[in-house]
């Protein structure tokens, strides 16, 4: 099982640029997560997902956007990077909310 | 103030030494879970609990729902114990994460 599978895992951005942030999980979870991580802070969630076709936003959605089209892939998409999304982002999936979750490897991104 | 609160921020120990990190919410929350994140960046999840205490070799989960408190203990603490460790309050739609606790353990 490789579990929750994140790439890339470092990106530098120039302010304007967009791209995607892939996740992949071979769990068969229903629930899947976005979240970022900045220095200090806790993990904050930016978007879930309770199954394929259904996602909603967490505490800091605004910048981001996310489609669930299958139950293995949970894609995150910045249309115009801007520097305060400098951060770690991590994709965790749990068979149920509230369920020990399986994290990815975290993608470290860089806005300049 | 933030819904999850951990104590200390940072701690340093000898090997050998027990280890003790708190974690108080303000939120209500179904459970309350641990999770460790390594030097790499790596976040495992380590407990999950709702009552009482949990656990698993040398490291101890509590939580005390009345004083909405939980600690995680480490005994015997070891060098590949540094990590940060999170705290995080499981609600019934979201969880909500302490800033974490970077431990440090010298040989």
């Amino acid at each position: 099982n490789a579990g929750v599978t994140q790439t890339p895992k470092f990106r530098i951005l120039k302010i304007g640029q967009s791209m995607t942030l892939q996740c992949t999980q071979d769990m068969n979870h229903n629930y899947m997560y976005w979240y970022r991580q900045d220095p200090g802070m806790g993990l904050k969630l930016i978007y879930y997902s309770v199954g394929a076709g259904i996602t909603d936003k967490g505490e800091v959605p605004n910048g981001y956007n996310v489609s669930r089209s299958t139950t293995e892939d949970f894609p995150l998409r910045l249309e115009l990077a801007a520097p305060s999304q400098t951060s770690v982002y991590f994709c965790a999936s749990s068979p149920f909310m509230n369920t020990e979750a399986f994290f990815g490897q975290g993608t470290r991104l860089t806005v300049v | 103030k933030n819904e999850v609160e951990q104590s200390p921020q940072n701690l340093t120990a000898q090997e050998g030494e027990f280890i003790t990190i708190n974690c108080s919410y303000s939120v209500g929350i179904s459970a309350l879970h641990w999770l460790q994140q390594h030097p790499g960046g790596g976040i495992v999840s380590l407990f999950m609990l709702s009552s009482g205490k949990k656990k698993h070799g040398r490291l101890i989960a509590t939580i005390n729902i009345q004083e909405k408190h939980s600690s995680l203990h480490i005994t015997a603490s070891h060098p590949r114990d540094s990590a940060v460790y999170i705290c995080a309050a499981g609600g019934d739609n979201d969880m909500r994460f302490g800033a974490g606790t970077r431990l440090t353990v010298k040989p």
